[in-house]
């Protein structure tokens, strides 16, 4: 089957670093998607990561382990505009059609 | 730029109602979805299609039907709706290629309440 795990809800401070997990059971991997969600609106996509290591993009950054089945998301210097779910995404295991979710974390910038 | 629209923000209806909720993509994919989501449960897959006339179940289909007669438009039908149905629907798009490596784009979501 597919299970993906993340931390529920995240508190962090304005211009601090923080790392959000994701685990995930998979048979069969074909990547490791990171999606950013403001309240009200449509999931935006982040990262993706298919290989083992950290690819950074500005701000953010992502990691993946496949053999332990983790990856985080890590976001520097945070800005209030960062307040927002983030959302840890694979395929699934009987179709590499379909994106599993995680329930996402919620994580809070506060001044 | 990936453009996925939805025919509707908000919507609401009664009880027994037929419902349409509509999705058009303009980047030719192949793939298409419909998600509900909802507080504490996440992205969950009601319905996908990978062409054309192609349709398959997700994880939560019951209550829902499907049409795909074009490529770019994927519709999502309520036959008779019902309160447990009032959600964020939020549909998607995505290319397909044998490695399935491509992003997945969502449309804005379509927040419908069932009264």
């Amino acid at each position: 089957g597919q299970n993906i795990d993340q931390p529920t809800e995240m508190t962090a401070t304005e211009g601090a670093i923080v790392q959000i997990n994701c685990t995930y059971q998979t048979s069969g991997f074909n990547g490791l998607f990171w999606y950013q969600q403001h309240a009200g609106e449509a999931p935006t996509f982040l990262s993706y990561n298919v290989l083992d290591g950290l690819e950074e993009k500005g701000r953010f950054s992502s990691f993946l382990s496949r053999s332990k089945g983790y990856s985080y998301l890590l976001l520097k210097e945070l800005q209030m505009k960062d307040s927002a779910s983030y959302l840890c995404a694979t395929f699934g295991w009987d179709s590499s059609y379909k994106l599993i979710f995680g329930s996402g974390t919620r994580l809070l910038v506060r001044p | 730029d990936v453009k996925v629209t939805q025919s509707s923000r908000y919507l609401v209806k009664r009880t027994g109602e037929k419902v349409f909720l509509e999705c058009v993509q303009d980047m030719d994919h192949e793939n298409m979805f419909w998600y509900r989501q909802d507080p504490g449960l996440g992205l969950r897959l009601i319905y996908f299609s990978y062409d054309v006339k192609m349709k398959e179940k997700g994880d939560i289909p019951e209550g829902y039907s499907v049409s795909r007669e074009k490529k770019e438009r994927f519709s999502l039908i309520l036959e008779s709706a019902s309160t447990n149905q009032t959600s964020m629907y939020l549909c998607a798009s995505r290319t397909r290629n044998p490695l399935n490596t491509d992003t997945q784009y969502f449309g804005p979501g379509t927040r419908l309440t069932v009264l």
